[in-house]
């Protein structure tokens, strides 16, 4: 299975911030990957998907880049509601894989 | 509006069986791959799952395969999970999750909220 490393695993950041995530991934994925935000004791969101599209409804402080093995997720100007956990998964090849998760807590 | 409802979760012994639904509305249901998702306590995201909108190609994740079967019934627009030889480390909450496409690779773009199993003597 593709194994993808997510770091940090948790960030501190004040509102207003801006900050990025890196997602790796142990072998090429193209760009099919994807971020989802999780905030405590909900289901996770699609953020973006095929590694740099926003999903509908997504505000556009949210962006991602990259592909091949190495993908950013940033986001702009923090605010209450951005504080969660953050996951990257691949679905370039079955199974599914999902990253470890980044924490961003309030500083 | 898009809708994912899981029902059938609670307790098992250590090798029972349980046998979660998802029950699906707001979309053309047969036209997405679903997927199955789950969540220890105080864990990250384990993809378990997943069937094509047709119901003829599932996929599962190494720690399952042999125990856990996915399926479909389109008429009733709702994805199945049953669960044999269940473990202790089964133990979470699973979510049921529609595809962006029919078949091959897709993103997760609506999730239920989710539902506990657990696996104790």
């Amino acid at each position: 299975a593709i194994r993808m490393t997510q770091s940090p695993s948790s960030l501190s950041a004040s509102t207003g911030d801006r900050v990025t995530i890196t997602c790796r991934a142990s072998q090429g994925i193209g760009s099919y990957l994807a971020w989802y935000q999780q905030r405590p004791g909900k289901a996770p969101n699609l953020l973006i998907y095929d590694a740099s599209t926003l999903q509908s409804g997504v505000p556009s402080k949210f962006s991602g880049s990259g592909s091949g093995t190495d993908f950013t997720l940033t986001i702009g100007c923090l605010q209450s509601e951005d504080f969660a956990t953050y996951y990257c998964q691949q679905y370039f090849t079955y199974p599914f894989t999902f990253g470890g998760g980044t924490k961003v807590e309030i500083k | 509006e898009v809708q994912l409802v899981e029902s059938g979760g609670g307790l098992a012994q250590p090798g029972g069986s349980l046998r979660l639904s998802c029950a699906a509305s707001g979309f053309t249901f047969s036209s997405y791959a679903m997927s199955w998702v789950r969540q220890a306590p105080g864990k990250g995201l384990e993809w378990v799952s997943g069937i094509s909108g047709g119901g003829g190609n599932t996929f599962y994740a190494d720690s399952v395969e042999g125990r856990f079967t996915i399926s479909r019934d389109n008429s009733r627009t709702t994805v199945y999970l049953q669960m044999d030889s269940l473990r202790a480390e089964d133990s979470a909450v699973y979510f049921c999750a529609k595809g962006t496409y029919g078949s091959g690779s897709y993103s997760l773009d609506c999730w239920g909220q989710g539902i506990l199993v657990t696996v104790s003597s």
